[in-house]
């Protein structure tokens, strides 16, 4: 596609539930990159992908969050027994390839709201 | 955690007067980087300065860096209404691809 496309826009979940959040980079990228903004706030990192591998998922802010990106294109982020304080926008981004200076390009983002 | 600081955390102007905001980070990098935000929505890239460059300009936008003091400043001339957005920097650190954001600048620019 001509952008990164983000699935699903909003999504509403009550605590304790599974969720999952897709994205579908430019195509051709090879890195993909998530975050997670709160209101008011900067993004902040949570995994950065290069191909198929996790390059740094030192943003992870928990073992309930995990990412996978099995064919090196499509990501889904996964979060298991969500809680209030995962409520944010969830916003994938992706580049052409690792190297230093290349723009990095942002999906709209999946809204969660954990009730 | 966020890299760095945007001052001011708000600004409201004039249409047609210029914008000027600020940022401040912590580490060495490999650039920097200005985004647009509508509405806490998706990024728009707006300007890329690498950390040999102490300026650079893109139609109205003009960025500065100051490596030295971990500073850099975002001006756009000649505002208008549609610029109203939220603008953030961030910085490509020399140890991590991933971009490090800091907590932006909120623009008015009124009619």
């Amino acid at each position: 596609g001509a952008g990164v496309s983000q699935t699903p826009s909003n999504k509403v979940t009550e605590k304790g539930k599974y969720v999952e959040l897709r994205c579908d980079p430019i195509s051709g990228h090879t890195a993909l990159y998530w975050y997670r903004q709160s209101l008011g706030q900067g993004p902040e990192f949570l995994i950065y992908f290069q191909g198929t591998g996790a390059a740094d998922d030192s943003g992870l802010p928990n073992d309930r969050f995990f990412a996978v990106r099995p064919e090196g294109s499509v990501s889904t982020l996964k979060i298991q027994r969500t809680e209030r304080g995962d409520s944010a926008v969830y916003l994938c981004a992706s580049s052409r390839d690792p190297g230093a200076g290349n723009t990095i390009y942002f999906g709209e983002g999946s809204w969660l709201t954990v009730v | 955690s966020q890299q760095g600081e945007e001052d001011p955390q708000a600004l409201s102007i004039q249409e047609g007067e210029n914008a000027t905001m600020n940022c401040s980070y912590k580490t060495s990098i490999n650039n920097l980087q200005w985004y647009r935000q509508n509405s806490g929505r998706g990024l728009v890239h707006l300007i890329l300065i690498r950390s040999n460059e102490r300026e650079k300009h893109s139609g109205r936008l003009r960025v500065t860096l100051d490596t030295s003091k971990k500073s850099s400043s975002l001006l756009i001339t000649a505002s208008r209404a549609a610029d109203t957005a939220s603008y953030f920097c961030a910085t490509e650190g020399t140890g991590r691809r991933a971009l490090t954001f800091g907590s932006g600048t909120r623009l008015q620019v009124q009619p």
